[in-house]
């Protein structure tokens, strides 16, 4: 089945510093990446769709200048956290879909604590 | 009024009894619903998905739909411990638009 690889799955960083973590879809061309945040013991939160060769769109509330998305080929698409905070520590999760007929697949998401 | 609506639990059922897991939403442009199993520390996993009104069976598992009612339920036969997760209720518009996800029902199954 379709796979999306997402590394990295842990990341520890000091505050200020700027993360990226990359999804891959393995198998398949993903025109569109959906990427999520979750904090412990809450639902997935969308932060913005990623399209390949254009600009990203985000949801009502979310940074675009702190969370950089690149979305520069069919198969990788990458969020930057920028200048983190000990409150962007989350679980980041990234998503996308190969075709009408099929569920959405994840990645194994990323987890991100900054110290 | 949230856009998809989970009791959040926590259900307890004993292993092989019935689980039966609700969700409603508010969109009735809704076209395409999923059933989402997370493990905790896990990113979700698809368990079905369900496009038109009745039900889909899969296994132990039967979602079920009723665009009237803007109502979808997963029923899991005989349960087991390894069930144990939250399920996340997740709704789009079709195409490849935006999940909407639901708080999510945690389920417990005792041995």
């Amino acid at each position: 089945g379709a796979v999306v690889s997402q590394h990295p799955s842990r990341v520890i960083c000091k505050s200020g510093t700027s993360v990226k973590i990359e999804c891959r879809s393995l198998d398949f061309q993903a025109t569109t990446m959906f990427w999520y945040r979750q904090f412990p013991k809450q639902s997935l939160m969308l932060m913005a769709t990623s399209n390949e060769g254009s600009k990203a769109t985000y949801e009502q509330g979310v940074e675009k200048d702190k969370f950089l998305i690149n979305h520069a080929s069919l198969t990788l698409s990458t969020l930057t956290v920028t200048s983190a905070h000990p409150e962007d520590s989350s679980f980041y999760i990234c998503s996308a879909r190969i075709g009408t007929n099929y569920g959405y697949t994840f990645g194994s998401g990323t987890r991100l604590t900054v110290v | 009024q949230k856009e998809v609506e989970q009791n959040s639990g926590p259900l307890s059922v004993p292993e092989g009894a019935i689980a039966s897991l609700n969700c409603t939403y508010s969109d009735r442009g809704s076209q395409s619903f999923f059933w989402y199993r997370q493990y905790s520390g896990k990113s979700p996993e698809l368990i079905m998905s369900i496009y038109s009104n009745g039900d889909k069976e899969d296994g132990r598992f039967t979602a079920q739909l009723n665009k009237a009612s803007q109502y979808v339920s997963l029923l899991i036969r005989d349960s087991q411990p390894s069930d144990s997760a939250t399920y996340l209720c997740a709704v789009n518009k079709g195409g490849f638009q935006k999940l909407v996800f639901g708080t999510g029902t945690r389920l417990l199954v005792s041995p």
